[in-house]
């Protein structure tokens, strides 16, 4: 069965610190994976998104990596600012004609000016 | 660009009752998706149509979900009736072919 899941489940840091959310897979078979972010009452804005043949993407703060073999992808934040606040959810993408995506739970992060 | 549209935002109805979600996806997007977010967990796919083809629907609860996209536009997903451990937030999403998932704000549906 293909799951994610994501630790922690929920963060608190104090606000300029660095930061690693982590987000594990049982199917390596990835195609792709991507990380979203969900604000309260909004839809999911997406991130970064690393293909198979990826090891990392990096936009501004954000950098995430992917270890395909291990199963296993984190997001960094560095710098971490109070409208960094979210919901932070990671899906895979496998291949097939669905290019259905597979959710972790999300972590729930608070930073605190 | 305009993104995904849905509406209503919000939706308090009592179990039994019925309801219906519409969504309309970005300009020249051919696949239309819809999850439903229980609170605390990530999204789960419902339904996904391909135009106006389903492609895949095996998590769809078929004795009182129902969706369509006659057009191959505009879509809406049905609920009748509903119960209490549907409430959640309802996600459309769009897709041009090769391209990323884009979602819209969600519905967030209450049954009491």
């Amino acid at each position: 069965k293909q799951e994610v899941t994501q630790i922690p489940a929920a963060l608190s840091v104090p606000e300029g610190e660095n930061l690693v959310l982590n987000c594990s897979f049982t199917d390596s078979a990835i195609y792709n994976l991507q990380w979203f972010r969900q604000d309260p009452g909004k839809g999911l804005t997406s991130l970064l998104l690393i293909q198979s043949s990826q090891r990392e993407q990096t936009s501004g703060r954000l950098n995430a990596s992917l270890d395909k073999s291990s199963g296993r992808s984190t997001l960094y934040i560095a710098a971490s600012q109070p409208g960094d606040s979210a919901t932070y959810l990671c899906a895979v993408r496998y291949g097939g004609a669905t290019n259905k995506l597979i959710f972790g739970t999300g972590t729930l992060l608070a930073v605190q000016p | 660009e305009a993104g995904v549209a849905q509406s209503p935002r919000y939706k308090i109805i009592e179990k039994r009752q019925s309801v219906a979600f519409w969504c309309n996806p970005i300009s020249g997007h051919a696949t239309l998706y819809w999850y439903q977010q229980i609170l605390g967990q990530g999204p789960k796919l419902l339904i996904q149509f391909q135009n106006n083809g389903v492609v895949d629907d095996s998590q769809l609860p078929k004795d009182r979900f129902s969706a369509e996209r006659l057009k191959g536009v505009d879509s809406t997903l049905k609920i009748q009736p509903a119960k209490l451990e549907d409430s959640a937030v309802y996600l459309c999403a769009s897709r041009q072919d090769g391209g990323e998932q884009f979602f819209g704000p969600g519905t967030r549906l209450t049954v009491l």
